[in-house]
Formats: structure tokens, C-alpha cells, sequence
């Protein structure tokens, strides 16, 4: 079935110890986004790539980092964790938008960091 | 903040009985999109609305939008206790495709 396969599901690092995140899809689908959601909170754009172009959002902080090397990936980069960043991390794709898209967006089943 | 809200926050109820979530939003919409989440697990999508439509159906979900009063209400009807999950409204601003999710609203069916 094609889907959206986040690794892995559940990941501990140490307070300011980098740690990537992965998403692939084999949907086939331009956009990839990545959100973090807190507990009990609904989920937050971090950034999102349309094709190779990255549009980060205004509030994401530089901590933060995102690299797509082809349409099935896209990682997420924590370079200092800190324990505010502890969190379930979901990665989402979506078909090209165009404009006025009425296209869904397709969830993984997220990686939830937790920061010792 | 652009987020929409929810209410309820939390709704218990009773297998068989109808679940009712109402979502309000601030900005004018492309659509609006619904998706459930089970616990520990990523958004699930349900129902989508354009900004034409005024209602809208899919098996036992049915969703209503106002963009006058920029709200909209998820209804399931004959609830299963495998319905429990914390159910989103997302709005579609502009011409992207950045959804803008509400606060959520946490289901709780009793079997």
C-alpha cells in the first residue's frame, strides 16, 4: 500500500546531541511537510518542501533544520536538542496543490522524541 | 494566532449515541478538512468541504459549514467505542497548502 513510513517510531537522544528524523512516502506527491505536535496540542507547521524548494514557517527556529534529497525523503534535523523540543514529530505529504487545493494531506505515524 | 478552536475539548459518550464537534475559524477558507487521530498515532484525514458546499456526507460522518459564521460541526452518528480519538478541524488559508488546525476535540466512547 502506499504510504507515509516515518523512522523510527519512538527515539531518545541527550539534552543537545543532534538526532535526524525520517520520512519516505510512496505516494509520489510534491509536498512534504513536517509538524510538531505537543501533548494534548494540535500539530504545528515547522517547514514544508513543494518539489525542492523549502518554505520554512516565521516561527520555526533555527534549531530546526530540513534536507529532501529526492522525492521519497525528507528528514528533519534537531541540531541541539533541547527539552522544550521533546515532542511527537509528524511528517505529512500532500499532492501538488496548485492553486485553491482541495488536495488531503497524508500523515505518517510520527516519531515521538523524547530528550534525556 | 490564525489556529481555529474547538468544543468541545472533550466529549464522553455512550456506544450508539451521536457525537457532535463544532470548529471555529478566523480567516475566509478554501475548504475544510477533518481528520481524526488515534492515540500515539498521526492524523487520519476524514472529510473535506469546499467553501461552495454546505454539507457533506461520508458513511456515518456527516459535516456542515457556515462560512457566514466561519463554523462547522462534525457529526458520527451511532457511535463505536473504536470512534475514541481526538478529532481536528484544518482549514486551507489562501492559495497554498498549508492547513491551519483547530485545538481538537477529544472523543471518549464508552462501550
Amino acid at each position: 500500500d502506499a504510504m507515509v513510513i516515518q523512522n523510527p517510531r519512538y527515539q531518545v537522544t541527550q539534552f543537545g546531541k543532534p538526532v535526524t528524523l525520517s520520512c519516505s512516502q510512496t505516494l509520489n506527491h510534491n509536498v512534504m511537510y513536517w509538524y510538531q505536535q505537543k501533548s494534548s496540542q494540535a500539530p504545528k507547521l515547522l517547514f514544508h518542501y513543494y518539489d525542492k524548494d523549502f518554505n520554512n514557517e516565521a516561527d520555526t527556529p533555527d534549531n530546526f533544520q530540513s534536507r529532501r534529497p529526492n522525492t521519497s525523503f525528507c528528514f528533519l534535523d534537531i541540531r541541539s536538542p533541547g527539552l522544550g523540543d521533546a515532542a511527537m514529530y509528524l511528517c505529512a505529504t500532500s499532492r501538488d496543490p496548485g492553486t485553491y487545493s482541495n488536495q488531503p494531506q497524508h500523515f505518517g505515524d510520527g516519531t515521538r522524541l523524547s530528550i534525556l | 494566532s490564525q489556529q481555529g478552536e474547538e468544543d468541545p475539548q472533550a466529549l464522553s459518550i455512550q456506544e450508539g449515541e451521536n457525537a457532535t464537534m463544532n470548529c471555529s475559524y478566523k480567516t475566509s477558507i478554501n475548504n475544510l478538512q477533518w481528520y481524526r487521530q488515534n492515540s500515539g498515532r498521526g492524523l487520519v484525514h476524514l472529510i473535506l468541504i469546499r467553501s461552495n458546499e454546505r454539507e457533506k456526507h461520508s458513511g456515518r460522518l456527516r459535516v456542515t459549514l457556515d462560512t457566514s459564521k466561519k463554523s462547522s460541526s462534525l457529526l458520527i452518528t451511532a457511535s463505536r467505542a473504536a470512534d475514541t480519538a481526538s478529532y481536528f478541524c484544518a482549514t486551507l488559508k489562501g492559495a497554498t497548502n498549508k492547513l491551519i488546525f483547530g485545538t481538537g476535540t477529544l472523543l471518549a466512547v464508552q462501550p
